[in-house]
């Protein structure tokens, strides 16, 4: 099966500035990642995602590239706010049945 | 559009005692339904997922079972609940037979086994 690996578990930035986190999956056969923002108590958000036919996505503040070789994804999330605070999830699809595996989380929190 | 239920929004069991979870999605037809667990301050554990009515697949062994009687609603149970069965359940759906694999969640019901 697949294996998600995601760092950091935590991270802590200030207002404006930016935030980076890294992923690495196992199975090169996986051709989906998405990116979920989970805040406390709720239920995972869907934030971005991208396929394995392209190399970068964008939405506002926030992107994903992805890294075939090295089989490594990371999110970016520019200009952070406060509102940015949450755990994000990691995950990779690696079966046609739309099977995700998900990263252990990073919890981010941007201090005004 | 597409909406996804489930209920209870919480729930408190005794050790041993039964577990039926439920979740139903309105708005699509034959999606792929899934069940996963958080554990308190951990990622997300796929339980099983199914890609039609009693289509059944387990991910991992487990106190679990899941059952899929009409298209749209899909139910997790338990006969004797653990301690260890403490979680937060989640359910989700995505379209199936198409290239996006794009997942949505259920608000997800909480489960304390005491």
């Amino acid at each position: 099966g697949e294996n998600v690996e995601q760092h950091p578990s935590t991270l802590s930035v200030q207002e404006g500035d930016s935030a980076v986190i890294k992923c690495t999956y196992s199975d090169s056969a996986s051709n989906y990642f998405p990116w979920y923002k989970q805040e406390l108590g709720k239920r995972p958000q869907l934030i971005i995602d991208i396929r394995s036919n392209v190399g970068e996505k964008k939405d506002q503040r926030i992107a994903v590239t992805l890294n075939k070789t090295a089989k490594h994804f990371s999110l970016h999330i520019t200009e952070t706010q406060p509102e940015d605070s949450a755990v994000y999830f990691c995950a990779a699809c690696y079966s046609s049945y739309g099977k995700l595996t998900f990263g252990q989380g990073t919890i981010l929190t941007v201090h005004p | 559009s597409q909406t996804i239920h489930q209920w209870p929004a919480t729930l408190v069991q005794p050790v041993g005692s039964p577990l039926s979870l439920e979740c139903t999605v309105e708005g699509t037809s034959n999606p792929n339904l899934y069940w996963y667990r958080q554990a308190a301050g951990r990622g997300l554990q796929l339980l099983f997922y199914s890609v039609g009515i009693g289509q059944i697949s387990s991910e991992v062994p487990q106190n679990l079972s899941a059952s899929r009687p009409q298209d749209r609603q899909f139910i997790l149970s338990s006969k004797k609940l653990l301690l260890s069965d403490s979680g937060f359940y989640l359910c989700a759906w995505t379209i199936s037979g198409s290239a996006s694999y794009e997942q949505y969640f259920g608000p997800g019901t909480r489960l304390t086994v005491t």
